[in-house]
């Protein structure tokens, strides 16, 4: 089966402006989760989606995130404004009975 | 909450040694365990898992024992290669949080010819 899809790779913004990322999940998986993975640190859940519902929100940084899933299939998260801390590889997952599949991310540097 | 504790690295280690990260949890029920690898520039990829207590995961070489009574997932190999260098990430997931994934912080191994 094919795997997550991530785009873009790599993006540089300066602070304060917008930007946002997308993810095609494996076709046919209900839940899809955005996690965002700081340099040095473990991935941390920022929200689950299942279908075009959301399962949990609780860790977004509503104030400036937001995360959308329309038609239950693909994914956009978008931050206005970034801050500097926002810098992080932002990976798409798709579970999966064996675990969950992740995307390659997008790395984000906010200068 | 969920969480898990992972040895803290960096880990360097010669080729053919003896490999051992250890892995705590915290958890509400009864999670499964994993371990996921992330070789340099690529993506977070499964390594293996364990669903229940005394199952063993095991893949390319590696090994974890999911240990109930001392809420533990250690990974082990018994003889590492150059190619096993990467970050490993120690997971649980269970259906009480909705099956999102914990990571611990991640341990980077670098194994030198």
């Amino acid at each position: 089966e094919a795997g997550v899809a991530q785009s873009p790779r790599y993006k540089i913004i300066e602070k304060r402006q917008s930007v946002a990322f997308w993810c095609n999940p494996i076709s046919g998986h209900a839940t899809l989760y955005w996690y965002q993975q700081i340099l040095g640190q473990g991935p941390k859940l920022l929200i689950q989606f299942q279908n075009n519902g959301v399962v949990d929100d609780s860790q977004l940084p509503k104030d400036r995130f937001s995360a959308e899933r329309l038609k239950g299939v693909d994914s956009t998260l978008k931050i206005q404004p970034a801050k500097l801390e926002d810098s992080a590889v932002y990976l798409c997952a798709s579970p999966s009975r064996t675990g969950a599949f992740f995307g390659q991310g997008t790395r984000l540097t906010v200068v | 909450g969920d969480s898990v504790t992972q040895m803290e690295g960096p880990v360097t280690l010669s080729e053919e040694a003896f490999l051992t990260i250890n892995c705590t949890y915290t958890a509400t029920g009864y999670p499964s365990l994993f371990w996921y690898v992330q070789y340099p520039g690529e993506g977070l990829q499964l390594l293996l898992k364990a669903t229940k207590a005394d199952d063993k995961g095991s893949n390319k070489g590696f090994e974890a024992t999911y240990r109930k009574e001392t809420t533990s997932f250690h990974l082990e190999k018994g003889s590492v290669q150059v190619s096993d260098s990467a970050v490993y990430f120690c997971a649980l997931s269970e259906a009480y949080t909705g099956n999102q994934f914990y990571f611990g912080t991640g341990t980077s191994l670098t194994v030198i010819p």
